[in-house]
């Protein structure tokens, strides 16, 4: 498997509270990605990074931003949590070959 | 906005049998990819296969493409009940950093 982690693996939160996740890869990948994954709307990219302090947003970043200082972590914050962000959160790697490589997943619930 | 489709949503067939998972997509690619994720987990690549590609085949998986169409099929063959799982279609049209995504199709194998 490739080195990704993310953390924390679970988490609950209440509105209008901020949110960092992690992501933290060991493969040297310069290509990084957040996703949440909803029912019923399957993978939704929110922010994407193609190398240190190089970032742009995806198809949902409304309310989402994005840190890169080194290649081996990505962080994502949430300003101000909304329930609407309860969601399974994904970061996953890439390098020239175009694969993605997928961490555990982090279970974001915003009461 | 998603690019693939996958079909059907859902397939439940006996162990032993062959599932076949289509997925049709809307602009012209450089590859497309298929995953699989368990309950649960991330994402797992499976299988890549590039424009210029009609075939690929790897141990029981078999992927066909067809450009004209714009679609690509996944054949599981001999399927055991470790197949059960939800499996994505990804296209990349290699003008950035990003796959787009469809919506999934959930696999059950019944033992």
């Amino acid at each position: 498997d490739a080195g990704i982690t993310q953390s924390p693996r679970h988490k609950v939160t209440e509105t209008g509270t901020p949110v960092t996740l992690r992501c933290h890869q060991t493969e040297n990948h310069r290509y990084m990605y957040w996703y949440r994954q909803d029912p019923g709307h399957g993978l939704r990219l929110i922010h994407y990074s193609y190398g240190v302090k190089d970032t742009d947003k995806g198809e949902v970043s409304d309310g989402y931003s994005v840190s890169r200082s080194k290649t081996e972590d990505f962080l994502l914050t949430l300003e101000s949590a909304t329930s609407s962000q309860t969601s399974v959160y994904f970061c996953a790697i890439s390098d020239a070959s175009r694969e993605q490589f997928f961490g555990p997943g982090t279970r974001l619930t915003v009461l | 906005s998603q690019q693939g489709e996958e079909d059907p949503q859902a397939l439940s067939i006996q162990e032993g049998e062959n599932a076949t998972m289509n997925c049709s997509y809307k602009t012209s690619i450089n590859n497309l990819q298929w995953y699989r994720q368990n309950s649960g987990r991330g994402l797992v690549h499976l299988i890549l296969i590039r424009s210029n590609e009609r075939e690929k085949h790897s141990g029981r998986l078999r992927v066909t493409l067809d450009t004209s169409k714009k679609s690509s099929s996944l054949l599981i063959t001999a399927s055991r009940a470790a197949d059960t799982a939800s499996y994505f279609c990804a296209t990349d049209d290699a003008s950035n950093y990003q796959l787009i995504w469809g919506a999934g199709t959930k696999l059950i194998i019944k033992p």
